[in-house]
């Protein structure tokens, strides 16, 4: 199998505080994992991907600061959305590859974000 | 530029209506496509990996196909259940990131 988790499934914050956002592939190790946001009716959209023990690649207008990405180990990758504000509202979906040669992505259920 | 467009953009069967869906791409080195079904407020779920020309797969009433310019998803006497976004992903020569495409929103009345 390939599960991959996401921890919490929901959360509502207040404008100015952090959230942390936890996936985790529960039976493999992940080498890659990858971090999108999802609007409604629109497809997903890569914000970051994250190797073990290095640095997130960011994609273009995604800013570094305010979406900090920790890939401690091969299991597990977190998401903090900083200062977050109501246009950080949005679905945040994981994903993670098993090994370097093999290129499908299996993704977490997703994380409901609502800035208030 | 990489293109993948799916077609459908909607689709309403009747169960039992068997069905394809299209995912036609334009792309400089095809390196893997991927199919996946997404539900209302969920993640995308994994179905299909196709690498070469002329490959199939299946898994129930699914069967995916792969040509060097389109891949199908075929759909043999739906169920309710089988509605869902079925969304198409490709990886090329050139990123390792997914391109997607805009996906086909399927509807099974029963």
């Amino acid at each position: 199998g390939a599960v991959v988790s996401q921890h919490p499934s929901r959360v509502i914050c207040k404008s100015g505080t952090s959230v942390k956002i936890e996936c985790r592939s529960l039976d493999f190790q992940a080498t890659t994992m990858f971090w999108y946001r999802q609007f409604p009716k629109q497809s997903l959209m890569l914000m970051a991907t994250s190797n073990e023990g290095s640095k997130a690649t960011y994609e273009q207008g995604v800013e570094k600061d305010k979406f900090l990405i920790n890939h401690a180990s091969l299991t597990l990758s977190t998401l903090t959305v900083t200062s977050a504000h109501p246009e950080d509202s949005s679905f945040y979906i994981c994903s993670a590859r098993k090994r370097t040669t093999e290129e499908t992505q299996y993704f977490g259920p997703g994380t409901r974000l609502l800035v208030l | 530029e990489d293109q993948v467009t799916q077609s459908p953009e909607a689709l309403r069967l009747q169960e039992g209506e068997s069905s394809s869906l299209n995912c036609s791409y334009t792309v400089s080195g095809l390196r893997g496509l991927f199919w996946y079904r997404q539900d209302p407020g969920k993640g995308p779920e994994f179905l299909f990996t196709l690498y070469s020309a002329g490959e199939e797969k299946e898994k129930e009433r699914l069967k995916a196909t792969l040509t060097k310019k389109e891949s199908f998803l075929h759909i043999t006497a739906p169920k309710p259940e089988d509605s869902a976004t079925y969304l198409c992903a490709l990886t090329t020569s050139g990123t390792y990131k997914y391109i997607f495409g805009t996906g086909t929103r399927l509807k099974v009345l029963a």
